[in-house]
């Protein structure tokens, strides 16, 4: 297994564009998130999915969207990029029910806005 | 609502050394609580998670974690460091309180601790 997989893992943008975040799983986990890590605040959940059709706003979700059409991907994407949105992007996912949530992480991705 | 306090900034500590990261939470009910580690430029690792029974909680790398409900927290313990565990470590709490579908992948992270073991 691949595990959670996250593209690009650098990416810098000029104040402005639109990009978008890739995130995979092969673990057939309903359950999918993004987080932001910056320094000093721990991560802060942008928004999740629990289960395809299915996404919902987490703690900082303005200027971001997400889709999740199928279980495997859920992309962030950044509609018009501040610089403020210069941080370390995680995914995570897990089983939805029936256990203790564990989430796994992919590798991040550093974007810088200029 | 949720909240995890993780009190030091950073932890140094000599190789060989006991190592204690702390961790203190607020939640409704009983809660599930779990550890994390971060190396540099990757994602974070699990490492142990309390959700029920024994007090002292054992995971990866020899770590281990002791749940204090009295005092609401979950420090991180590991009896000798090594240089290997200087990294980013972070707690993280859910309430089980707020079981419903949409809540279920909801983890408070704390602001997380820096450890240093030298040589």
């Amino acid at each position: 297994n691949a595990g959670v997989t996250q593209t690009p893992k650098f990416q810098v943008l000029k104040t402005g564009q639109s990009m978008t975040l890739q995130c995979a799983q092969d673990m057939n986990h309903e359950y999918m998130s993004w987080y932001r890590q910056d320094p000093g605040m721990g991560l802060r959940l942008i928004h999740y999915s629990v289960g395809a059709g299915i996404t919902d706003q987490g703690e900082v979700p303005n200027g971001y969207n997400v889709s999740r059409s199928t279980t495997e991907d859920f992309p962030l994407r950044l509609l018009s990029a501040a610089p403020s949105q210069t941080s370390v992007y995680f995914c995570a996912s897990s089983y939805s029910t029936g256990t203790s949530g564990e989430q796994f992480f992919g590798p991040g991705t550093r974007l810088t806005v200029l | 609502a949720q909240s995890v306090a993780q009190p030091e900034d950073q932890v140094n500590v000599a190789e060989g050394n006991p190592l204690t990261v702390k961790c203190t939470y607020s939640v409704s009910g009983n809660p599930y609580l779990f550890w994390y580690v971060q190396y540099p430029n990757r994602g974070l690792q699990f490492l142990l998670k309390y959700i029920t029974g024994d007090n002292l909680v054992k995971g990866s790398y020899g770590f281990e974690a002791e749940f204090n409900k009295s005092q609401t927290s979950f420090h991180l313990k590991k009896p000798s460091a090594l240089v290997s565990d200087s990294a980013l470590y972070f707690c993280a709490v859910r309430d089980p309180g707020a079981l419903t579908t949409d809540s279920w992948g909801k983890l408070q992270f704390g602001a997380g601790t820096q450890v240093v073991v030298t040589p």
